[in-house]
Formats: C-alpha cells, sequence, structure tokens
C-alpha cells in the first residue's frame, strides 16, 4: 500500500542554518504531495503541495520539489529561525483511494 | 473565515467510559476526515464523512464511530474506552472528497486522556 517515510527528528539547528529534511513515498499512480507543520497544542498547517512531478513547492521560505524518479519530496530552507521550530509532516493524497497519507514527523528545534 | 473547530479541546475519561467529539468544518467545506495521533503511531486516520457519508475508513476497530450532519458538522464517538485511546484526535476538512491537491484544512485537535 501507499506510504510515507521522512527521517527520524529530532533535528537541532543553530539559527541561520540551512535545513533538509528528507521525504520518500510509496504509492501507485500520481500522488499529490504535501508538508504539513504543526506548532505545539495546534493542529496541522500546511506548509507547501506539489501536484505533479518536478513541481516545487514553496512558503515562507520553505521549498520542496516532487521528484518521482526517487520517489522524493526534500523539505528544504537556507536559514532557519527559532519560530521554525516545529514538528512537520511530509504527506501524499492518492485519489486512486481517496486517502492521505502521514509520515511520523520530524521535530525540528532551532537553537538561537 | 473561521477555521476549523473543534470541541472540547481537552477531555479526561476513564476506561469503559464512551465520549464523543465534535468538528465544525470551515464554511463551505463539504469533507470531514478524522485522524488519531499518538507519539507511537503518528497520524492515523480514522474516516472521511462527505455530504452525511462515510467514503473512506481506515483501520481502527467498531468502537470508533463517526457521523455527519446536513450542516457538515461532524462528531466522532468512541466507546468503551481503553487507556490505549489516550491521543489527540484531529479533525480536518476540505472543500470536496477526491480530485488531485486536495487540500486539508486542520483544527487544533481534542486532547483525550483515557485513566
Amino acid at each position: 500500500g501507499d506510504s510515507v517515510t521522512q527521517m527520524e527528528g529530532p533535528v537541532t539547528l543553530s539559527e541561520e542554518a540551512f535545513l533538509t529534511i528528507n521525504c520518500t513515498y510509496t504509492a501507485t499512480g500520481y500522488p499529490s504531495l504535501f508538508w504539513y507543520v504543526q506548532y505545539p497544542g495546534e493542529g496541522l498547517q500546511l506548509l507547501l503541495k506539489a501536484t505533479k512531478a518536478d513541481d516545487k513547492g514553496s512558503n515562507k521560505g520553505f521549498e520542496a520539489t516532487y521528484r518521482k524518479e526517487t520517489t522524493s519530496f526534500h523539505l528544504e530552507k537556507g536559514s532557519v529561525q527559532v519560530s521554525d521550530s516545529a514538528v512537520y509532516f511530509c504527506a501524499l493524497y492518492n485519489s486512486n483511494f481517496n486517502k492521505f497519507y502521514f509520515g511520523s514527523g520530524t521535530k525540528l528545534n532551532v537553537k538561537p | 473565515k473561521a477555521g476549523v473547530t473543534q470541541t472540547p479541546r481537552y477531555l479526561i475519561k476513564t476506561r469503559g467510559q464512551q465520549v464523543t467529539l465534535s468538528c465544525s468544518p470551515i464554511s463551505g467545506h463539504r469533507s470531514v476526515s478524522w485522524y488519531q495521533q499518538t507519539p507511537g503511531q503518528g497520524l492515523q486516520f480514522l474516516f472521511e464523512y462527505f455530504s452525511e457519508t462515510q467514503r473512506n475508513k481506515g483501520n481502527f476497530p467498531g468502537r470508533f464511530s463517526g457521523r455527519q450532519f446536513s450542516n457538515s458538522r461532524s462528531e466522532m464517538n468512541v466507546s468503551t474506552l481503553e487507556l490505549g485511546d489516550s491521543a489527540l484526535y484531529l479533525c480536518a476538512s476540505s472543500m470536496t472528497s477526491g480530485g488531485a491537491g486536495n487540500e486539508q484544512f486542520f483544527g487544533p485537535g481534542t486532547r483525550l486522556t483515557v485513566l
């Protein structure tokens, strides 16, 4: 079945460091891919998305490119801030099954 | 536009009891999905309702049930609570059910603790 695998955390970085959170997926057909962010005590917020191969999603300095050849959707940011500290979830939506599949989440801690 | 709201935000129950959680989707959204989030299992899909009909169901026992009303509000019920049901229950709404790029908007969740 479909699944999402993302790197385990926590990831601890200093402010202004470069961020990469790896995400790979297994899916039939042509899924849409998402990154969600969850701040403490809150629900998930959509960070960015890509609906087809080679699309790049971007928002708030975060970027991810839909790579069909490597079945990946890695999240990157050039310079993280303390306010980026949160849990990040990679997800895919498969319209064949009308279902979302979420990764296990990666906790990011950014130190000043 | 108001976001997805969930009530109550926190709930403490004892084993064997039942509980009902409520979710009000964004105005105009007709699809409501429910997820269970635990530290060990991450986000697990419970079910999705669209236009008062259950469209999809995850791998949870029959103790977990839900329904959707004509105004798209949804309730989730868990009967005969077990300790392992302690979790954050998240509700997400979307405009439609299905379709490429279908985006879900999440509520803040209901934190259920079973003692």
